[in-house]
């Protein structure tokens, strides 16, 4: 089955810096990776997600890239804020899988002002 | 739309003891995942279904899990006898098969602990 890698496991910036966060996946057959927030005690929320057929999207301070060859995506925030302070996973899935998510471990990123 | 709602929010049983956690997903969703949420293994899928069909059930940990869709309203995940090791958070999330949005939405979870 497919599996996803995610490093670093915990991230520290200083607020207005950026943070850069890396997953990388096994099954060439996915086509598509979301990335989710989790804040302490609650439900992971959708950020940002891409398809297969694109290479990188951007949405304000957010912007994801996917290198299809490498089998590696990444999530970058820029203008870090302390309210970007949480847990965020990277998720890969196939379309015949119904788009079940299978997740990194997750990155505990914390933001001090 | 009040989103996907699970119930309860919070469980503490004993173990050996049965478990029920329940989810009504998004009304015109056609897929429901099950999800376990630990520090150790992260968010895993136990199980999920389409159109009220369980399709992949390879994360089930062992028989002592079990999980239902008898209409489109309404999934339970069950187990029985409940252990100390599946004290997690068990969080329930669906789909619309026909929405170019290929990202789900998440309930808030079930906090199950068993002691």
């Amino acid at each position: 089955g497919e599996n996803v890698e995610q490093h670093p496991s915990t991230l520290s910036v200083q607020e207005g810096d950026s943070a850069v966060i890396k997953c990388t996946y096994s099954d060439s057959a996915s086509n598509y990776f979301p990335w989710y927030k989790q804040e302490l005690g609650k439900r992971p929320q959708l950020i940002i997600d891409i398809r297969s057929n694109v290479g990188e999207k951007k949405d304000q301070r957010i912007a994801v890239t996917l290198n299809k060859t490498a089998k590696h995506f990444s999530l970058h925030i820029t203008e870090t804020q302390p309210e970007d302070s949480a847990v965020y996973f990277c998720a890969a899935s196939i379309a015949n899988s119904g788009y079940a998510l299978n997740f990194g471990k997750g990155t505990s990123l914390l933001v001090t002002p | 739309d009040a989103g996907v709602i699970q119930s309860p929010r919070h469980e503490v049983t004993e173990m050996g003891q049965e478990v029920t956690l329940r989810c009504k997903p998004i009304s015109g969703h056609d897929y429901l995942f099950w999800y376990r949420q630990t520090m150790m293994r992260g968010l895993e899928l136990l199980i999920y279904f389409n159109n009220n069909v369980p399709i992949d059930d390879s994360g089930m940990p062992e028989d002592r899990f079990s999980a239902k869709m008898p209409n489109a309203s309404f999934s339970t995940l069950k187990i029985q006898p409940s252990e100390p090791r599946d004290s997690a958070v068990y969080f329930c999330a669906s789909r619309s098969g026909q929405s170019p949005n290929y990202g789900y939405t998440f309930g808030s979870g079930t906090r199950l602990t068993v002691v």
